[in-house]
């Protein structure tokens, strides 16, 4: 159970190009959702909390008009990287929680974004 | 804050060893901890939990050991298994859940 799916794995696309990454949760119903950006032998860094049906919230030095997030359903989150540049070729990971008390989030696989 | 650091701390131990993995949490108002293991290009999977109301929590051939005292959280491995190898995160976090704030990982690395 508690089978979080995130496509796509890999993007590589041109700079100014936007990308959007889509974050599932298969066997539960996610009231919570976060996305995390990981760079090389470091650990997660939380971007943004995303709560169904409200605005996220964005952590501090994360730009929400470069980082467009959607929570439009108990199962679905989507991250958009607007006019994507080199500086945001990174591992994207987004996590999924019921919500409930002390319930674990679990993770997506990851997407690899590349700019060129 | 977020847990940042330009080199990943690395345990090397023979297979079929124990292995324990240490973490120093930052935040005394914490009461959720997790422990999480990240395999190369996937995502940070799930090991065990624990709350803050408890000092040791055992699973299948893990347990986690949780001293508030001194803000220091381990992962025990036992029996150690080159499937073990992997970046392990642990993970702190207040109110019963929510937002987590993961420590700067370990890189367990098993010799067959």
């Amino acid at each position: 159970g508690a089978v979080v799916s995130q496509h796509p794995s890999r993007v590589i696309c041109k700079s100014g190009t936007s990308v959007k990454i889509e974050c599932r949760s298969l066997d539960f119903q996610a009231t919570t959702m976060f996305w995390y950006r990981q760079f090389p032998k470091q650990s997660l860094m939380l971007m943004a909390t995303s709560n169904e049906g409200s605005k996220a919230t964005y952590e501090q030095g994360v730009e929400k008009d470069k980082f467009l997030i959607n929570h439009a359903s108990l199962t679905l989150s989507t991250l958009t990287v607007t006019s994507a540049h080199p500086e945001d070729s990174s591992f994207y990971i987004c996590s999924a929680t019921t919500g409930g008390s002390y319930q674990p989030q679990h993770f997506g696989d990851g997407t690899r974004l590349s700019i060129l | 804050g977020e847990s940042v650091g330009l080199h990943l701390p690395t345990l090397s131990v023979q297979e079929g060893d124990n292995s324990i993995i240490n973490c120093a949490y930052s935040n005394s108002a914490s009461d959720y901890f997790i422990w999480y293991k990240q395999e190369s290009g996937k995502g940070p999977q799930f090991i065990i939990d624990i709350r803050s109301n408890m000092d040791k929590r055992q699973g299948q051939r893990v347990t986690v050991l949780l001293n508030k005292t001194v803000k220091h959280l381990s992962l025990q491995i036992a029996a150690t298994q080159p499937g073990d190898s992997a970046v392990y995160f642990c993970a702190e976090a207040y109110n019963q859940g929510g937002k987590l704030i993961f420590g700067q990982g370990t890189e367990l690395s098993v010799k067959p």
